[in-house]
């Protein structure tokens, strides 16, 4: 089954710290790893796609990666405004396959 | 130019009424898709629609969902006969072509069955 998982749940950062998210994905034929930000309330906004096991994207504080089985968001020196749920998801045939996000907050 | 735009926002209705959200896609787009958001879960896929193609409706969770997409554009869900489990945050996303390309997300429809 189509699967993807997202570590930690919950992530609370002083400003300035940097950290990693996490994204575990067991897609069948997978023909895109995509990032979305979700502030509350909102639609989520799309950041990243990824495309090839290798690839690496950049914008602002944040770096996407992906390997054959993960993809990580890396976020250097977050922001109070980084603060959000930041949804990772696979593109398999007619759909995004979405994990449950991990809801980050930076404290200044 | 504009984004995807639903409509309502917020919708508060009783158990057993019939509801209808509407999504308008970013123009030109012409894929459309519908999720379901609940609480302390993933998205989850319900439909998509690709151009004048038949629609994927794999993911519609009962035979009370129903959608269409009138001229390529507009889209609207139906909810018949609604029940409490179907209080969710109902989202849209449109895309350039389908088939991998980026979806772009609307505001969501924030449903409450009382």
């Amino acid at each position: 089954e189509d699967q993807v998982t997202q570590s930690p749940e919950a992530l609370r950062l002083q400003e300035g710290e940097s950290s990693s998210l996490n994204c575990s994905y067991t897609v069948s034929g997978l023909r895109g790893l995509f990032w979305y930000r979700q502030d509350p309330g909102k639609g989520p906004e799309f950041l990243f796609t990824l495309y090839s096991a290798g690839e690496e994207k950049e914008k602002e504080r944040l770096k996407a990666t992906l390997t054959k089985k993960e993809s990580f968001l890396h976020i250097t020196a977050p922001k109070p405004e980084d603060s959000a749920t930041y949804l990772c998801a696979g593109y398999n045939t007619d759909k995004l396959i979405f994990g449950t996000g991990t809801r980050l907050q930076v404290f200044p | 130019g504009a984004g995807v735009s639903q409509s309502p926002s917020n919708k508060v209705t009783e158990k057993g009424k019939d509801v209808e959200l509407r999504c308008d896609p970013i123009s030109g787009h012409t894929a459309l898709y519908w999720y379901r958001q609940s609480l302390g879960q993933g998205l989850e896929f319900l439909i998509y629609f690709q151009g004048n193609s038949a629609p994927d409706k794999s993911g519609l969770p009962s035979d009370r969902f129903s959608a269409e997409r009138t001229g390529g554009s507009v889209s609207t869900l139906t909810i018949q006969r609604t029940q409490q489990e179907d209080s969710a945050v109902y989202l849209c996303a449109s895309s350039s072509m389908g088939g991998g390309e980026t979806q772009y997300f609307g505001p969501g429809t924030r449903l409450l069955v009382l």
